[in-house]
């Protein structure tokens, strides 16, 4: 089962910041929290992901709470091609696979 | 640099038919795996390779699925016979190792429609 709970769906105007929670209360202390996101008729795509730190790459900001058990995504100025289903796992940076929950549907609306 | 191939695109077969996906990784990737996606849901983890040999294969429905990685490359999925419940689209996934950053490059997959 996955660590993880995330809002089914969420809505954003084209231009602003979506910002993505996840809640993860019971991760280890060596699980790293991941993002993927997959658009409609591909295969998921690595976003980002951190173990505590705050964490930006060109998509996106990961940002995680200090006590770890929630953390949020940001894409700060959305387009509508970020519509997708966004995942979040929790998952120790080796060895076990990715269990994907049922994620988040973010619509980018114009 | 060249992805994930997976053929077919689409497959629709009748219940007790059988059907096979083939999957070639990206080029130096060790580990390969593959995911069954039912519609609404996320990717649900089959099988996992470790070059030619099975790291978990304990959610594989091993009486009518079966899978291989000849040569630690190409790894082709089996189903057989199909059942309906098995409609759904096949990922694949790899990575270069399992102690990799972690990120999986994934297919567009292979979706089966089982009548």
């Amino acid at each position: 089962d996955a660590k993880t709970t995330q809002p089914p769906s969420m809505d954003c105007a084209e231009g602003r910041a979506a910002n993505l929670p996840c809640n993860h209360s019971t991760i280890s202390g060596n699980e790293y929290v991941y993002w993927y996101r997959q658009i409609h008729s591909q295969g998921p795509q690595y976003i980002i992901h951190g173990l505590k730190n705050n964490e930006t790459n060109e998509m996106a900001s990961l940002i995680i709470t200090e006590d770890r058990k929630s953390s949020t995504l940001i894409l700060p100025h959305a387009t509508l091609r970020d519509t997708a289903v966004y995942y979040c796992i929790v998952r120790p940076n080796y060895g076990q696979n990715f269990v994907f929950g049922p994620g988040t549907r973010l619509s980018v609306l114009p | 640099e060249a992805g994930v191939a997976q053929s077919p695109r689409y497959k629709i077969i009748e219940k007790r038919q059988s059907v096979a996906f083939w999957c070639n990784p990206i080029s130096g990737h060790a580990t390969l795996y593959w995911y069954q996606q039912v519609l609404g849901q996320g990717p649900k983890l089959l099988i996992q390779f470790q070059n030619n040999g099975v790291v978990d294969d304990s959610q594989l429905p091993k009486d009518r699925f079966s899978a291989e990685r000849l040569k630690g490359v190409d790894s082709t999925l089996k189903i057989q016979p199909a059942k309906l419940e098995d409609s759904a689209v096949y990922l694949c996934a790899s990575s270069l190792t399992t102690r990799s950053s972690g990120e999986l490059f994934f297919g567009e997959g292979s979706r089966l429609t089982v009548l």
